[in-house]
């Protein structure tokens, strides 16, 4: 069974405020990746890393930040929220190339 | 870019096959993989097809055409507990990253 961790499940916050999802794997998985999903609606790749160090961007152009300073620590850092950041935040990681292993999901709000 | 696309609700009764279908368009991809995600839950993992072809597991096997840019699910002997959306996603080339169709949301009746 998968071991991926994510706090809070659940999150809302005035506009302006910063916030950071924490994401957690005990796994040792190389790849981690942070999804963004509206509800009944698809996944979009936001950030992904390779390793310690290593961050990309992702499909969907976000105005989040995220850092990977151990290899199972992930997390996601919104400096300014805003209502359009209303959504679930999805935390995943792999070792093999074609399976993904994800979090429960944090669901953030935004007045 | 990629795009894929999925009918976007199946319905079908307790016991029964279905198949759930998914084309897409990739200038390039290593393969395709299925997840299932209930209501308010997270994303797993069912399949991937790297190679043309069928793949079993259990009661679930998904099919890869390359050449029709077209895969499917097929799930057999349907449980209630089967009632969930269903994505499509293309393993991207390069960097192992994936890129999801809009979903198929499955409801199976008794």
């Amino acid at each position: 069974e998968a071991d991926i961790y994510q706090t809070p499940r659940y999150l809302v916050i005035g506009t302006g405020k910063k916030i950071t999802l924490e994401c957690s794997q005990t796994m040792g998985h190389d790849k981690m990746y942070w999804y963004q999903q509206d509800p009944g609606m698809e996944l979009h790749l936001i950030h992904y890393s390779y390793g310690v160090n290593s961050t990309e961007k992702g499909d969907l152009s976000s105005e989040s930040t995220v850092s990977r300073i151990r290899t199972e620590h992930f997390p996601l850092t919104l400096e300014s929220a805003r209502p359009s950041h209303t959504s679930q935040y999805l935390c995943a990681s792999s070792r093999a190339y074609n399976e993904q292993f994800f979090g429960p999901g944090t669901r953030l709000t935004v007045l | 870019g990629q795009s894929l696309e999925q009918p976007s609700e199946v319905t079908a009764v307790e016991g029964a096959i279905v198949q759930i279908n998914c084309t897409y368009q990739t200038s390039g991809f290593y393969g395709l993989s299925w997840y299932q995600q209930h209501d308010g839950g997270a994303p797993t993992f069912l399949s991937y097809n790297a190679l043309d072809g069928l793949e079993e597991t259990g009661r679930f096997s998904s099919f890869l055409s390359r050449s029709d840019s077209y895969g499917y699910l097929l799930l057999q002997e349907l449980q209630m507990k089967d009632s969930a959306s269903y994505f499509c996603a293309l393993m991207n080339s390069g960097y192992s990253t994936l890129t999801f169709g809009k979903g198929t949301m499955l409801l199976v009746s008794p």
